[in-house]
């Protein structure tokens, strides 16, 4: 099974300011890997795919990084709707994906 | 519009079965692969099952291996979840979850995704 590894597990960061959050897969994944932002009592919804594709209708300030096992989603300049958990989830074994453990980002 | 939306869930306790439908509609149902996700209360998420667009074949997670079994009808733009043996570690939120398709590079992340339907296993 691949194991997906995010950092930090909470991140403080002020509007405005640049987030960057971390995934780590056990093995090589190449690029296939995806990014969620769930909201409290809402669906996940995806806002990268193929490591640096976004979705439809994602805002420019999203970007995704990364190849192999090293993997980043910066947000550029957080807007207040930004605040949520984040998941990376990879596809390299579809269909049995794995999902990390998550990072909330939070309000400094 | 690409909408799914579930139903099925409630309260059972230990030992008992649900079954959870998703609907689907705004696109042609039956080429897609379909998957479950489920999310305990203030927890992750977690793939638990996927079916081919024709129904076969199917893939369990190893926590759903032997108690769970996805199914879908085309005909009705429907998919199922059966749950039997229920344990209180399955009480979570299950969503459907349709899989972006690109036709050069195949299946990947999940895109379109239904409001959940919430299960709790519970003496």
């Amino acid at each position: 099974d691949i194991a997906m590894t995010q950092s930090p597990t909470t991140l403080s960061v002020s509007p405005g300011e640049r987030a960057t959050l971390s995934c780590r897969a056990s093995q090589d994944i190449s690029t296939k890997i995806g990014w969620y932002q769930q909201k409290p009592g809402q669906a996940p919804r995806l806002l990268i795919y193929a490591a640096s594709t976004r979705a439809t209708g994602i805002p420019a300030r999203f970007s995704g990084s990364g190849s192999g096992t090293e993997f980043t989603l910066t947000i550029s300049s957080l807007q207040s709707e930004d605040f949520a958990v984040y998941y990376c989830q990879q596809y390299h074994n579809w269909p049995l994906y794995t999902f990390g453990q998550g990072t909330k980002l939070e309000i400094k | 519009e690409v909408q799914l939306v579930e139903s099925g869930g409630g309260l059972v306790q230990p030992g008992e079965s649900l079954r959870l439908s998703c609907l689907a509609s705004g696109f042609t149902f039956r080429t897609y692969t379909m998957t479950w996700v489920r999310q305990a209360p203030g927890r992750g998420l977690e793939w638990v099952s996927t079916i081919s667009g024709s129904g076969s074949p199917t893939y369990y997670a190893d926590s759903a291996k032997g108690r769970f079994t996805v199914s879908r009808d085309n005909s009705k733009s429907t998919l199922y979840l059966q749950l039997n043996s229920l344990r209180v570690e399955d009480s979570a939120v299950y969503y459907c979850a349709r899989p972006y398709y690109d036709s050069l590079t195949g299946y990947s992340n999940l895109d379109y995704w239904g409001q959940g339907t919430l299960v709790t296993v519970s003496s």
